[in-house]
């Protein structure tokens, strides 16, 4: 069974600053891949980013990126220059290598102040 | 436009009153799934299918049902809904199965069902 636990129902940041949210899971696959989703209030589910748990280094894509600690199993998402379009639901999940087994956390509700 | 449809995109109906939200992707994926969202607990998997008439069960399957006839088309049927199905819905494809790079899964717009 897999579990994937956020501890901050909500957060919120400054325009421009950094906001790291937390997200640790527990799997008992030894292949895995993470994921961050984000949900605007449209209701989109959008990927934002995704980490290979075989790969040491830290996956980032723009102002986006993890802090991926394997042995600690916590996948933190920084988001750096925070914009209002940032404002959303954050979903962290975490899956074996088939989305049959893709477990989400209970989001992150991230707002974002001018 | 490559995409996942739902439909409908708001439901409201009484317990016990049969009803299908419809889930249709036109990308040619192998891999539909139906996902639940509730405040507290995250989305959660109710069925999930690997091609056509492949299905099973996620963590949540209980009260649905699912049939998986062709390839776009992957319904959620609630046969006698009841009120703690009330819920916001998500299907979703992807090409294959595999939660690959070449793989992403593409989420529909959402259903959101009230059982009174």
């Amino acid at each position: 069974a897999q579990t994937v636990t956020q501890s901050q129902p909500e957060m919120s940041v400054q325009e421009a600053e950094t906001v790291t949210l937390s997200c640790t899971y527990d799997t008992s696959e030894s292949d895995y891949y993470l994921f961050w989703y984000k949900q605007p209030p449209s209701r989109q589910m959008i990927l934002v980013i995704r980490q290979e748990a075989y790969k040491q280094q830290n996956a980032t894509e723009n102002r986006f990126s993890v802090n991926f600690q394997k042995a600690a199993k916590s996948f933190s998402l920084k988001i750096s220059d925070s914009q209002l379009g940032d404002a959303a639901m954050y979903f962290c999940a975490s899956g074996g290598t088939s989305y049959g087994k893709l477990t989400f956390g209970q989001g992150t509700i991230l707002t974002v102040h001018p | 436009e490559a995409q996942v449809t739902q439909n409908p995109r708001y439901l409201i109906t009484v317990t016990g009153k049969k009803l299908t939200v419809t889930c249709s992707q036109n990308m040619n994926h192998e891999y539909m799934s139906w996902y639940r969202q509730d405040p507290g607990l995250g989305l959660r998997q109710i069925y999930y299918s690997m091609n056509v008439e492949v299905t099973d069960k996620g963590d949540v399957p209980e009260g649905y049902k699912v049939s998986r006839k062709e390839k776009r088309n992957f319904p959620l049927i609630l046969e006698s809904p009841s009120p703690n199905q009330t819920s916001l819905y998500f299907c979703a494809s992807s090409p294959t199965y595999l939660s690959s790079y070449n793989s992403p899964l593409h989420f529909g717009n959402g259903t959101r069902l009230t059982v009174t």
